[in-house]
């Protein structure tokens, strides 16, 4: 079975300052990774995805996340953030191949402060 | 992009009644959806599989007589749920692939709240 740990619920952050989001999971198969993004009252969309190569992936709203095997680990960074990304951001892991099911973390609420 | 709808986006009904959900996909055809329930501060739980012309495949611990679940067509599931108690109040949320985009990405409809008095 795979799981999830987003250690921290929710992170405060001063617009501007740069932000980091920690996402763990446990896998006994190869994985892929991904963060999604939800704004108040809407769905889930996809922030950005690691599935192979470059363990370093971007978005193109200025997030990255970075893939570490050996920590077992799918950080989310921003450099600065803006008012706008204030929503909750989830971590999620599916195994490797096509239209595999996706297991979800529990969630982390950015909170940018003006 | 593929685009997911769901109808309707938020529903209060009595204790008791049954409460139907759409899900749609508008501009491509899914033959795997995915339903979520996500309760307040928590992430999101997969309820259940729902594959175009058969059967659905419920999660340990989902019961499929309560959340019934239907994939009449390549564009539309839903989930009806029957007898909805307020313990069955969530954000019901559904997903799907597009066979156009990638195998590795779910398009998430923007959820439907339901409210049971």
């Amino acid at each position: 079975a795979q799981s999830v740990t987003q250690l921290d619920s929710q992170v405060p952050v001063f617009e501007e300052a740069p932000v980091e989001l920690r996402c763990n999971y446990s896998s006994s198969v190869s994985v892929y990774l991904f963060w999604y993004v939800q704004y108040p009252n809407q769905g889930l969309q996809l922030l950005l995805k690691y599935l192979s190569g470059s363990t370093l992936v971007e978005s193109i709203n200025g997030f990255e996340a970075e893939f570490n095997k050996s920590q077992t680990s799918f950080h989310l960074r921003k450099p600065s953030v803006h008012i706008s990304d204030t929503a909750e951001y989830f971590c999620a892991v599916s195994n490797s191949g096509g239209y595999q099911k996706v297991t979800f973390g529990i969630g982390t609420k950015l909170q940018v402060i003006p | 992009g593929a685009v997911v709808s769901q109808h309707p986006s938020w529903v209060i009904c009595k204790s008791g009644t049954s409460v139907k959900i759409e899900c749609r996909s508008l501009d491509f055809q899914a033959t795997t959806m995915f339903w979520y329930r996500q309760f307040p501060k928590q992430s999101l739980m997969l309820m259940a599989t729902s594959n175009e012309g058969s059967k659905a495949t419920y999660e340990q611990g989902v019961e499929k007589d309560k959340f019934l679940i239907n994939h009449a067509s390549l564009t539309l599931s839903t989930l009806t749920v029957t007898s909805a108690h307020p313990e069955d109040s969530s954000f019901y949320i559904c997903s799907a692939f597009s066979p156009t985009g990638d195998q590795e990405t779910q398009y998430f409809g923007p959820g439907t709240r339901l409210l049971v008095l």
